[in-house]
């Protein structure tokens, strides 16, 4: 099966960028989905298709999905970004298959 | 507004079986994917289950042939029945409206419901 894998923590000074990193094999040929769960919430969609910021998603965020790796980038970070943020995608090779990443806890220092 | 409300959740003896609901409003349930995705205590997010809009199923590897998703239209509803339920089992379940366009991602998640399995 499919694995994504991406690193268990990520920290970053505010007001600095944050990137976030989904390894897969050829992930580039899949379509990546974002999302950021706050502790004790349900996730939140913040980014589809690799590069679609869904609306109420402040425009600091973008995505982009290139070889064997897809990345979340988050520009001038803030405390509220503080989260941990999973990577998704739709392995269609086999029958019916959703995989996450690992998750990666976003530190703002 | 588009909402998921789950419950069912609970304590429940390893073997043991529960049935989880997910109660929607602002959409019909049959019109959309709709999928159980779950998380146990302090790990990832894990997908389990979907139904698509014309009645298919799929299951994660892990719970084929123990768990069941289904649809009541007139309630509006999907239910995820868990069935030879293990320790490994225990969870927050989380149902999700998927969007296909392409692939597949989650647009709206309920708060979830827990599930201990345990004796």
């Amino acid at each position: 099966s499919y694995v994504l894998t991406q690193p268990p923590s990520v920290s970053v000074a505010p007001g600095k960028t944050a990137t976030i990193s989904c390894g897969g094999s050829n992930i580039g040929t899949k379509s990546v989905h974002w999302y950021h769960q706050k502790p004790g919430q349900a996730p939140v969609l913040v980014m589809f298709y690799n590069t679609d910021r869904p609306s109420g998603i402040p425009e600091r965020f973008s995505g982009s999905n290139s070889g064997n790796t897809a990345t979340l980038t988050i520009n001038r970070v803030e405390a509220g970004d503080e989260a941990d943020y999973y990577c998704q995608v739709w392995d269609s090779s086999s029958d019916f298959h959703v995989v996450f990443g690992g998750g990666t806890k976003l530190t703002v220092l | 507004e588009v909402q998921l409300v789950e419950s069912g959740g609970g304590l429940i003896q390893p073997g043991g079986s529960l049935r989880l609901s997910c109660a929607a409003s602002e959409f019909t349930v049959n019109n959309y994917y709709m999928n159980w995705v779950r998380q146990a205590p302090g790990k990832g997010l894990e997908w389990v289950s979907v139904i698509y809009s014309g009645g298919s199923t799929y299951y994660a590897d892990s719970v084929k042939g123990r768990f069941t998703i289904s649809r009541d239209i007139s309630k509006n509803t999907v239910y995820l029945q868990m069935n030879s339920l293990r320790a490994d089992d225990t969870a927050v379940y989380y149902c999700a409206r998927a969007v296909y366009s392409g692939s597949f991602h989650f647009t709206y998640w309920g708060q979830g419901t827990l599930v201990t399995v345990s004796s």
